[in-house]
C-alpha cells in the first residue's frame, strides 16, 4: 500500500512569509507525528495526533508553529512568520495506536520537506 | 525528560567487515522501547530493529543485531558483513512505553561510510 507522503518536496521561502506543509498518513493509521530535522542533528519530536485526543503539542518551539489534522487524514504543520532558525527538513511519520494498549507500533516515515528560509 | 546520546558522529568500515554504533540514553522508566534508524541520502528514516526494555534476548534482524544493557543503559548496533547499501545516517532512538507518549526521542546520528 501507499507510504505516508509529504508535499512540497522542498519549499524555499522568504523570511516573515508563512508557510504550511502537508502529511498524508498511512490510510487507517490513527497516530500522527511531525518531527523537525537541522542540518546535521537528529529529529526533534514537535507534535503528536491520536485519534481525537488532544494533540500533544510540548514539543512546539514557538507559538509561530501550528497543526492541524482533519480526523486521521491528512495534517498540515503551519509556521507563521518564518525565521531563518526554521529552515530544517520536517518529517511527518504515522502509526497504529489500539486506544488504550500500549504495544510497540512502528512509525512509519515520510520523505521530509526540506525548508529554506532566505 | 529522556535523553539518547550517540558520541560517534562518523564511523567507516571496509566493505564485509564488521561494524557497531554505539547509543546511550538516560531514563527514569523502567518499560520503553529502543530503536535503531537509517536514514539514506533520500531522507527516508528506515527502521532497522528494535528492542523492548523488558526483554533480556537481544533482538537480532538479519546482518542487524543490537547489544542492549539495560543497567548500563547502552544500546549498541552491530553491522556484519557490510555492504555499500548500509552506508547511510543512522540514528538511535527511545520511546516510552506509557500509552499516549508515543513520540520517539532520537541522538545526533552516525554517519556510516563503507569502504570497498
Amino acid at each position: 500500500g501507499a507510504g505516508v507522503s509529504q508535499s512540497p518536496s522542498n519549499k524555499v521561502t522568504e523570511k516573515g512569509k508563512d508557510v504550511e506543509l502537508r502529511c498524508d498518513p498511512i490510510s487507517g493509521h490513527t497516530a500522527l507525528y511531525w518531527y523537525r530535522q537541522r542540518l546535521g542533528q537528529g529529529l526533534e519530536f514537535l507534535i503528536y495526533f491520536q485519534g481525537n485526543s488532544a494533540p500533544d503539542k510540548s514539543g512546539l518551539p514557538s507559538d509561530r508553529f501550528s497543526a492541524e489534522r482533519t480526523g486521521e487524514s491528512v495534517s498540515t504543520l503551519t509556521i507563521q512568520r518564518t525565521q531563518q532558525e526554521d529552515s530544517a527538513v520536517y518529517l511527518c511519520a504515522s502509526s497504529l495506536v489500539v486506544s488504550g494498549w500500549s504495544s510497540y507500533n512502528e512509525q512509519f516515515f515520510g520523505p521530509g520537506t526540506r525548508l529554506t528560509v532566505l | 525528560a529522556q535523553t539518547v546520546t550517540q558520541s560517534q558522529p562518523e564511523m567507516s568500515v571496509q566493505e564485509a567487515e564488521t561494524v557497531t554504533l554505539s547509543c546511550t540514553y538516560d531514563t527514569s522508566e523502567s518499560d520503553y522501547y529502543l530503536f535503531w534508524y537509517k536514514q539514506p541520502p533520500s531522507r527516508q528514516m528506515i527502521l532497522v530493529i528494535r528492542q523492548e526494555a523488558y526483554k533480556q534476548q537481544n533482538a537480532t534482524e538479519n546482518r542487524f543485531s543490537v547489544n542492549f544493557q539495560k543497567a548500563a543503559k547502552s544500546f549498541s548496533l552491530k553491522i556484519s558483513d557490510s555492504q555499500l547499501g548500509d552506508a547511510a545516517m543512522y540514528f538511535c532512538a527511545y520511546r516510552s512505553a506509557d500509552f499516549g507518549n508515543e513520540k520517539l526521542t532520537f541522538g545526533t546520528g552516525t554517519r556510516l561510510t563503507i569502504i570497498p
